[in-house]
């Protein structure tokens, strides 16, 4: 049984950064493809991007580019997320996710999830 | 990018009701269309991919239907347990994208 375990809880200063962990369990990590989504307070899913371990290839939303930076570490079967240059709006819950091995794009494990709160 | 519109964005049912949800793209996605069911403060869960394909142990009232531009969610006979919020999401192109979400809530 896969699983995806995030950090914990981070309050951030506006213009510093964030990286959050999700290690994975179950499975075989470097031939995942592990995706982050976002999601503000009362809103809905926001896709950030994703990485293929098993190559270190990494896609980015335009939204997000130049922000955000996704890596994988295999021999610790751990993805991060790093996003910088933090504002107000940033303030989401973060998933790390899998995506299904029959239909890859769509996510079939998720994360526990990750509050980052940005506040002065 | 492929923008989504989902609706409604609020369905009001009881249980044992059929509900139906609607997402439609921008354009043509073929079948890479995916649903996600969310109950508050948790995580969502994969329902459907490939547009009809039931994920493993998502129970048979729910269905979708659908390809190119014009999707749907079905369940059959609402329980209580449905009560959530609802996405669909395409994984044709990238950036991935996801529908606004339609809260079944009881009625």
């Amino acid at each position: 049984q896969v699983q995806l375990v995030q950090s914990g809880a981070e309050v951030k200063k506006p213009g510093s950064s964030v990286k959050v962990s999700c290690k994975a369990s179950g499975g075989t990590f470097s031939s995942y493809t592990i995706s982050w989504v976002r999601q503000a307070p009362g809103q809905g899913l926001e896709w950030m991007g994703r990485i293929i371990p098993i190559l270190g290839i990494a896609n980015y939303a335009q939204k997000f580019q130049g922000r955000v930076t996704i890596t994988a570490d295999k021999s610790t079967s751990t993805a991060y997320m790093e996003l910088s240059s933090l504002r107000s709006e940033d303030t989401a819950v973060y998933y790390c996710a899998r995506d299904s091995s029959p239909a890859p794009g769509a996510i079939d494990y998720w994360g526990q999830g990750t509050l980052v709160t940005v506040s002065s | 990018v492929i923008w989504m519109t989902q609706s409604p964005s609020l369905l009001s049912a009881s249980t044992g009701d059929r509900v139906t949800i609607s997402c439609r793209m921008s354009q043509g996605i073929s079948s890479y269309l995916a649903w996600y069911q969310q109950k508050p403060g948790k995580a969502p869960e994969l329902l459907i991919y490939a547009a009809s394909t039931l994920q493993s142990g998502v129970p048979s009232r729910f269905s979708g239907s659908g390809s190119g531009t014009d999707f749907t969610l079905t369940i059959s006979c609402l329980q209580s347990e449905d009560f959530a919020t609802y996405y669909c999401q395409q994984y044709y192109s990238f950036p991935r994208t996801f529908g606004q979400g339609t809260k079944v809530e009881i009625k």
